[in-house]
């Protein structure tokens, strides 16, 4: 089944430590989205890849980055990452950002913090 | 500023009851509205769109401008119904970006 994959499910980084999540999808989309939900709030948009053109939200802490090496991966980078940040990650996909495209998501990692 | 509001934060209701999952939406443009769903252990998934204006799993949900809502409702639950629910808001230009409501949990009981 084409899909949205995200690896690892659960990951443990120590403060301070750098971490990557990683996501793939089978779906040959053109866009990919990194989304932030902490515990019992809405899931919010970090940044997102055209292709290979990457946007940032405005209020994204420069401690987060993304790499996109090709169409099928798309990495999250938390250069240092606080107790803050811990939370749900969740990569989705769609085909186009134009129109009304449904987005895809993976099944998300939790990150912990200790 | 676009927001996305759901007021409840859990809904409970009884097999067989109506249900109306609120939403409201903050935006100045016409708006692309949604209904995301996440069952129990499941990825986050498209439930339905307003544009297209279609019943799913029995679940429908009408945008109104005026009073900027777009209301998920089903006239019967059913257990299988339990999940979190997200509305969810798409500026109609050239941006994928969604703009997601807290989420309500409906828990449909026996």
């Amino acid at each position: 089944d084409a899909m949205v994959i995200q690896n690892p499910r659960y990951q443990v980084t120590q403060f301070g430590k750098p971490v990557t999540l990683s996501c793939s999808q089978t779906l040959n989309h053109n866009v990919m989205y990194w989304y932030q939900q902490k515990s019992s709030q809405a899931p919010k948009l970090l940044f997102h890849y055209y292709d290979k053109d990457f946007n940032n939200e405005a209020d994204t802490p420069d401690n987060f980055q993304s790499r996109r090496p090709n169409t099928s991966f798309c990495f999250l980078d938390i250069r240092s990452p606080g107790l803050g940040d811990a939370a749900m990650y969740l990569c989705a996909t769609s085909r186009a950002l134009v129109g009304v495209v449904e987005q895809y998501f993976g099944p998300g990692t939790r990150l912990t913090v200790t | 500023a676009q927001r996305v509001t759901q007021p409840e934060k859990l809904l409970s209701v009884f097999k067989g009851a109506p249900v109306e999952l609120k939403c409201n939406y903050s935006y100045s443009g016409s708006p692309e509205l949604f209904w995301y769903v996440q069952y129990s252990r499941q990825r986050l998934q498209l439930l339905l769109r307003h544009i297209s204006r279609e019943s799913i799993k029995g679940f429908t949900a009408d945008l109104n401008k005026g009073e900027t809502s777009f209301h998920l409702k089903k006239p019967f639950a059913q257990e299988e119904d339990s999940a979190m629910y997200y509305c969810a808001l798409k500026r109609s230009s050239n941006t994928g970006k969604l703009i997601f409501g807290q989420g309500t949990t409906l828990q449909v009981k026996p």
